[in-house]
């Protein structure tokens, strides 16, 4: 059973690069979340979709830029990775907006 | 943005005890409220979604309340084991949009 699939595991940046975290689903959930943990800090969300081809800002969205395309992947993306993005990334996902969500394990990402 | 507060932050207890703490959340924005149970080195779990105030909701030795007027939810466990050490999430829904709001969690730690 995948569940939620979160790609990569971990990744090392330079402060500017650029690169895109992928979350894939094999539930046919319709809502999908972007959350990052930092700590001392509960999961903050980043960005959401209620459906395939739309998206949605969360409380924390500024300098990150998120796709869904196909209904089960939902991409997110550093245009110019900061040091401020240093942190861990979980992908969730659910039936519904009421429903619990199903986390990925997580992508830890470091920028130098 | 929500303030969802948890407490204690972190508790420890023997095998046997039975435990219980608080998510505090503003009672005028209230849609849900979920329960995750997170291990370290895992994604967090669901345990429960409320919805109605005066609901109970129970697995297992983990059962949980909730009060939507004076805006608390308990969460409690019977007879803790070691394998209930994790840390447990509460966030909000609001009736405004569709984002979870995480607290901070409450660390819990079993010993034998």
């Amino acid at each position: 059973n995948a569940g939620v699939t979160q790609t990569p595991k971990f990744r090392v940046l330079k402060t500017g690069q650029s690169m895109t975290l992928l979350c894939a689903q094999d539930m046919n959930h319709e809502y999908m979340y972007w959350y990052r943990q930092d700590p001392g800090m509960g999961l903050r969300l980043i960005h959401y979709s209620v459906g395939e081809g739309t998206t949605a800002k969360g409380e924390v969205p500024d300098g990150y830029n998120v796709s869904r395309l196909k209904k089960q992947n939902f991409l997110l993306g550093l245009e110019s990775a900061a040091p401020s993005q240093t942190s861990v990334y979980f992908c969730a996902s659910s039936w519904a907006a009421n429903q619990p969500q199903h986390f990925g394990d997580g992508t830890r990402l470091s920028i130098l | 943005i929500l303030n969802v507060e948890q407490s204690p932050q972190s508790l420890h207890v023997q095998e046997g005890d039975s435990t219980n703490f608080t998510c505090s959340f503003p009672s005028s924005n209230f849609y849900a409220l979920h329960w995750y149970r997170w291990e370290t080195a895992k994604s967090p779990e669901a345990l429960f979604v409320m919805t109605l105030n005066g609901d109970e909701k129970k697995k297992g030795r983990i059962s949980a309340t909730l009060n939507t007027k004076e805006g608390y939810s308990y969460l409690y466990i019977k007879g803790s084991q070691p394998e209930d050490s994790a840390t447990y999430l509460c966030a909000l829904r609001s009736n405004s949009g569709y984002a979870l709001n995480f607290g901070k969690g409450t660390s819990l730690l079993v010993t034998p």
